[in-house]
């Protein structure tokens, strides 16, 4: 099957710009979280949704949102972009994130990530 | 808040030495998961511990989870130069998010 989709790969934007990322999950997968990957600071989450509901949300100022459509593709958007935002922003799906964590429906299936560079 | 913290940062090693990175959460786990992300690449995951105290072996990879269930390590024996990249371990404790640890960037100098 199709893995996650992420949309797009590459993007360059200018400080004070916004932008939309895009993540497509495995078929079937209902849960999407979002992370923020950077050299400095590693893999930082975002988000978590499941069946259009956000979750949790990570320590991000209010710039940073998203939300998750009902066939659990979800967008992420940033607004006022900073310089400090360039960064891999990498999505992962799940098929049930939560309840019987010995399960595989919690393992987390990654995108190839959208690479931002804000100038 | 909760954080995940992994050692080495960064380990050299010669081809068929042994690599050990070990992961420290300041939390109780319900479970821990381990990715490995190439150069460039995405993590990918590599195994799920849920019980205290519970090893599980991948031919040459072996994983523990502590039996207080707040420290993990993953030991490679003999690293071939295919084990290079940065291997990541993801802490659950509950409120629908993995915290992941800080990551051990392993290098293979064949």
């Amino acid at each position: 099957k199709a893995g996650v989709t992420q949309t797009p790969r590459y993007l360059i934007k200018t400080r004070g710009q916004q932008v939309t990322l895009s993540c497509s999950p495995i078929s079937g997968h209902r849960s999407v979280s979002w992370y923020q990957q950077t050299p400095g600071q590693g893999l930082q989450f975002l988000f978590e949704y499941f069946s259009e509901t956000q979750r949790n949300k990570g320590n991000f100022p209010g710039r940073f949102s998203g939300r998750q459509f009902s066939n659990s593709r979800s967008e992420m958007n940033v607004s006022t972009l900073e310089l400090g935002d360039s960064a891999l922003y990498l999505c992962a799906s799940t098929l049930r994130l939560g309840g019987d964590l010995s399960s595989g429906a919690n393992v987390l299936t990654f995108g190839a990530g959208s690479r931002l560079t804000v100038l | 808040g909760q954080q995940v913290m992994q050692i080495p940062q960064y380990q050299h090693v010669q081809e068929g030495e042994d690599f050990t990175t070990y992961c420290n959460s300041s939390t109780t786990l319900s479970n821990i998961q381990w990715y490995k992300q190439r150069p460039g690449g995405h993590p990918v995951f590599l195994i799920q511990l849920v019980k205290s105290g519970e090893v599980k072996k991948q031919k040459r990879l072996t994983f523990q989870f502590g039996e207080a269930k707040k420290n993990s390590s993953l030991h490679i024996t003999a690293t071939q130069t295919t084990d290079v990249g940065t291997y990541f371990c993801a802490g659950y404790s509950g409120t629908y998010k993995y915290i992941f640890g800080t990551g051990t960037r392993l290098k293979v100098l064949a």
